[in-house]
């Protein structure tokens, strides 16, 4: 069975310090992972997904297979960052359903 | 475009009332899903529908039943609503492709006395 497995409920950094938040998961086939994420009173969006190899309000997140991890980084967080952060994953076949972590609580503070 | 729309925010019920909570889309979009969002349980899918006219059994079914009405309308419906079933219920909804993303509506906060 699949799993996505997000260590931290919360996290709290001072504006300017790098992030991380940490992803692993478990799946017998070739992940598609996704990071999702929640800003206070907004519906949940997604910020990037692993495929595309993209980086998205200065947010990356490089896909580990060896170590199953899908970890999201930002080198200097910003206030307007503090939000709840989803990693999720992608399982096969046609039907397109994502299995979610639990979150992390990111708190930017100033 | 509205995009994922869902109604109604708020709800609160008493437990053994009934009730839907509607969900529409105007993305032409074939997959639809519900999820309820509880502290520390992050999201969790109650019931997916693939296309118009399937509907199929998510990680937390029990105590839920749905309704793909048609393309634009996903519907979720508590029979006897129970103190566990306190959440927020979100609907999505996605294209088809290797790297579609999902959509999520709102948001409904419910709450069973």
């Amino acid at each position: 069975a699949q799993r996505v497995t997000q260590p931290e409920k919360l996290l709290s950094v001072f504006k300017g310090a790098p992030v991380e938040l940490k992803c692993n998961y478990s799946y017998s086939g070739s992940p598609e992972l996704f990071w999702y994420v929640q800003y206070s009173r907004q519906r949940l969006q997604l910020l990037l997904r692993h495929i595309s190899r993209e980086s998205i309000k200065g947010f990356t997140a490089d896909l580990n297979k060896g170590e199953t991890s899908f970890h999201l980084k930002k080198p200097f967080a910003q206030e307007e960052d503090s939000a709840m952060y989803y990693c999720a994953l992608r399982s096969g076949g046609s039907n397109y359903k994502l299995t979610f972590g639990k979150g992390t609580l990111l708190t930017v503070n100033p | 475009n509205a995009g994922v729309t869902q109604t109604p925010k708020f709800q609160v019920l008493k437990t053994g009332q009934s009730m839907t909570l509607q969900c529409a889309q105007d993305m032409n979009h074939n997959s639809m899903y519900w999820y309820r969002q509880d502290p520390g349980m992050g999201l969790r899918l109650i019931y997916y529908s693939a296309s118009e006219g399937t509907t199929d059994k998510g990680e937390v079914p029990n105590g839920y039943n749905v309704s793909r009405l048609n393309k634009r309308e996903f519907s979720l419906r508590l029979e006897s609503a129970a103190p566990s079933q306190t959440s927020v219920y979100f609907c999505a909804t996605a294209g088809t492709g290797t790297v579609d993303e999902q959509f999520f509506g709102p948001g409904t906060r419910l709450t069973v006395l």
